[in-house]
């Protein structure tokens, strides 16, 4: 298996909190991708990273932003948590061939009340 | 609004059968088609991709693109309890359709 870790794996808390999740690879690959996973709405994109520094945004990145000082560290940050952000988000990275995601990690699931 | 379209099922087939998944896409100047699986509860995994019209077989998959048409497919053979899960169409720009289940019984 791809060596992917998000943290945390569950996390509960309440709306207007600022919420960080963490993304950790041993693969040293180029891309890495933040998605949501909403009933019916399938994977959306939030942000994505092409490189340390460099980072541009997806479908959905309103209320999110990211960071990415190192290679193995890809950060996606709530600045204030509402009860529409309540959801499954998945890290996936890719060798940078193309932009398609080739792995993705375990998720976080987010409730936010 | 660039869109992929899936059928979100479910799709129940016989064990044994040929499953077959379909996948509309609007943005005519796409170029790469991927096919995810996901088993309930766990993350998507990459099974196939297609950048050619055609068919492209790996195993018991195959994946079918016809551009001009803008559909892609995924075929799954002699199909197996296994093969239950749900499955995700890709298009290069990032951007997922919500997804097939499939259901095989045994």
């Amino acid at each position: 298996d791809a060596g992917i870790t998000q943290s945390p794996r569950h996390k509960v808390t309440e709306t207007g909190t600022p919420v960080t999740l963490r993304c950790h690879q041993t693969e040293n690959h180029r891309y890495m991708y933040w998605y949501r996973q909403d009933p019916g709405h399938g994977l959306r994109l939030i942000h994505y990273s092409y490189g340390v520094k460099d980072t541009d945004k997806g479908e959905v990145s309103d209320g999110y932003s990211v960071s990415r000082s190192k290679t193995e560290d890809f950060l996606l940050t709530l600045e204030s948590a509402t009860s529409s952000q309540t959801s499954v988000y998945f890290c996936a990275i890719s060798e940078g061939t193309g932009h398609q995601p080739q792995h993705f990690g375990d998720g976080t699931r987010l409730s936010i009340l | 609004q660039k869109e992929v379209e899936q059928n979100s099922g479910p799709l129940s087939v016989p064990e044994g059968a040929i499953a077959s998944l379909n996948c509309t896409y609007s943005d005519r100047g796409s170029q790469s088609f991927f096919w995810y699986r996901q088993y309930s509860g766990k993350s998507p995994e990459l099974i196939m991709s297609i950048y050619s019209n055609g068919d492209k077989e790996d195993g018991r998959f195959t994946a079918q693109l016809n551009k001009a048409s803008q559909y892609v497919s995924l075929l799954i053979r002699d199909s197996q309890p296994s093969d239950s899960a749900t499955y995700l169409c890709a298009v290069n720009d990032m951007r997922f359709g919500a997804g097939t289940r499939l259901t095989v019984k045994p």
